[in-house]
């Protein structure tokens, strides 16, 4: 049981390439959730699905697309990216409301801007 | 204004010692509190819930007072694999599980 897994851990992108981050959870929760976190600032929700086929923006959207084509699979992508996007980018998921609330946490991706 | 503010520190403190963590909610629509750690560089994770009645778990005691909007963690006996981050977390309804995250308080506990 691996959890929640992000794919890359780490990359550099210069200003205007686009990119894919990827996460997978085997617990076979409903929800799933991109946040990212930078200095100073709490983790803030960029987009989250409450199931397969299901998108929703939270609360910093721009810049990023998601999609949720298999329940266990959660996209995030820049489509051009800038150096305000720098930052550490978490993956999440959970069972639905009324369930167990807690989030499980993926180990992260490091993305610098340049 | 943040919707949940805490004090960023660090606190550094002795081993053995107790140390108190305090973090304040703006929304009063918040339903339900946790309280997370996050170790250096690594993802968080769920520490413990918080009731208003007040719940321990071992050396962690986390306490809601509603009426003032607050919430605190309270660790005692202090251990050096104690040094992280906590991240003090307001919960909402409405579907989708959301979680509204404080910027974290940092300690560090030093031999």
């Amino acid at each position: 049981n691996a959890g929640v897994t992000q794919t890359p851990k780490f990359r550099v992108l210069k200003t205007g390439q686009s990119m894919t981050l990827l996460c997978a959870q085997d617990m076979n929760h409903e929800y799933m959730y991109w946040y990212r976190q930078d200095p100073g600032m709490g983790l803030r929700l960029i987009h989250y699905s409450v199931g397969e086929g299901t998108t929703a923006k939270g609360e910093v959207p721009d810049g990023y697309n998601v999609s949720r084509l298999k329940k266990q699979n959660f996209l995030l992508g820049l489509e051009s990216a800038a150096p305000s996007q720098t930052s550490v980018y978490f993956c999440a998921s959970s069972f639905p409301d009324g369930a167990s609330y807690e989030q499980y946490f993926g180990p992260g991706t490091r993305l610098t801007v340049t | 204004r943040k919707e949940v503010e805490q004090d960023p520190g660090p606190f550094n403190v002795p081993e053995g010692a107790t140390v108190a963590f305090n973090c304040t909610y703006s929304n009063s629509a918040s339903q339900s509190f946790f309280w997370y750690r996050q170790d250096c560089r690594k993802e968080p994770k769920l520490l413990m819930s918080v009731y208003s009645s007040g719940n321990e778990d071992g050396r962690f005691t986390a306490q809601l007072n509603r009426a003032s909007q607050y919430i605190s963690l309270l660790i005692r006996d202090s251990k050096l694999s104690d040094s992280a981050t906590y991240l003090c977390v307001a919960r909402f309804s409405g579907g989708y599980n959301k979680l509204i995250f404080g910027a974290g308080t940092r300690l560090a506990v030093h031999p």
